[in-house]
């Protein structure tokens, strides 16, 4: 059972323009989400986060929009630049247990110059 | 910069083989994990460890066995490698284990088994 989703599986987008990568969860005890950057041959890397209590987080071209009502987000890439090409993971967290992240499966970005 | 080093970065083996996973951190950081990367499942927890010579399972720990002989060194042992178990396998650590806590990923090891 995938408990957190992304979508799409692959996008393509040309530089410049933006660049929406969409993801949903199930468990509405989930109140952290991370997303995570891979670039090829590397390992993935914390891009931004967000916490349940906000609806929107931005760090310079990337912004999160979080829906807490439809258990969705959204990562939005601004200006996207080839070097942008990558591997994006959505990511949520429970409140309550043992630590534990949960990872989507991932949407792989593309960058046309 | 917080460093997690993996060893070997790829990896052949044959079916029923024995695997050791090494990977080494230098951040001070009493948590390390072990995830699994195939394509279209993205990174599932196998197993992790908060202290010295003590391992947790994780969400797919079934076929693999873990080893944390220092605070700085975790192993991921699979004693019979079987097919199933071909795929990339991450080596990460944070501080405290807190849900909002940053993870330091390793370059991965690809693994084939044959």
């Amino acid at each position: 059972q995938q408990q957190v989703r992304q979508s799409p599986q692959s996008l393509t987008v040309w530089e410049g323009e933006t660049a929406i990568l969409n993801c949903s969860y199930e468990d509405s005890t989930f109140n952290y989400f991370p997303w995570y950057q891979q670039f090829p041959g590397e390992g993935p890397a914390l891009l931004i986060s967000i916490s349940s209590v906000s609806d929107k987080k931005e760090d310079g071209r990337f912004t999160i929009f979080f829906n807490k009502r439809e258990k969705k987000l959204s990562l939005h890439i601004t200006d996207s630049q080839p070097g942008d090409s990558a591997t994006y993971f959505c990511a949520a967290s429970p409140s309550s247990g043992s630590w534990q992240l949960i990872f989507g499966s991932g949407t792989q970005l593309t960058v046309m110059p | 910069e917080a460093a997690v080093t993996q060893s070997p970065r790829s990896k052949v083996a044959v079916t029923g083989g024995k695997v050791t996973l090494s990977c080494h951190q230098t951040n001070n950081h009493d948590y390390m994990y072990w995830y699994r990367q195939d394509t279209g499942h993205g990174l599932r927890l196998i197993h992790y460890s908060y202290v010295a010579d003590s391992t947790e399972k994780g969400d797919i720990p079934d076929g693999y066995k873990a080893s944390r002989p220092s605070q700085e060194n975790f192993s991921l042992i699979l004693e019979l490698a079987s097919l199933s178990q071909t795929a990339v396998y991450f080596c990460a650590s944070s501080g405290t284990g807190t849900v909002n806590e940053r993870l330091f990923f390793g370059h991965g090891t690809k693994l084939s088994v044959l």
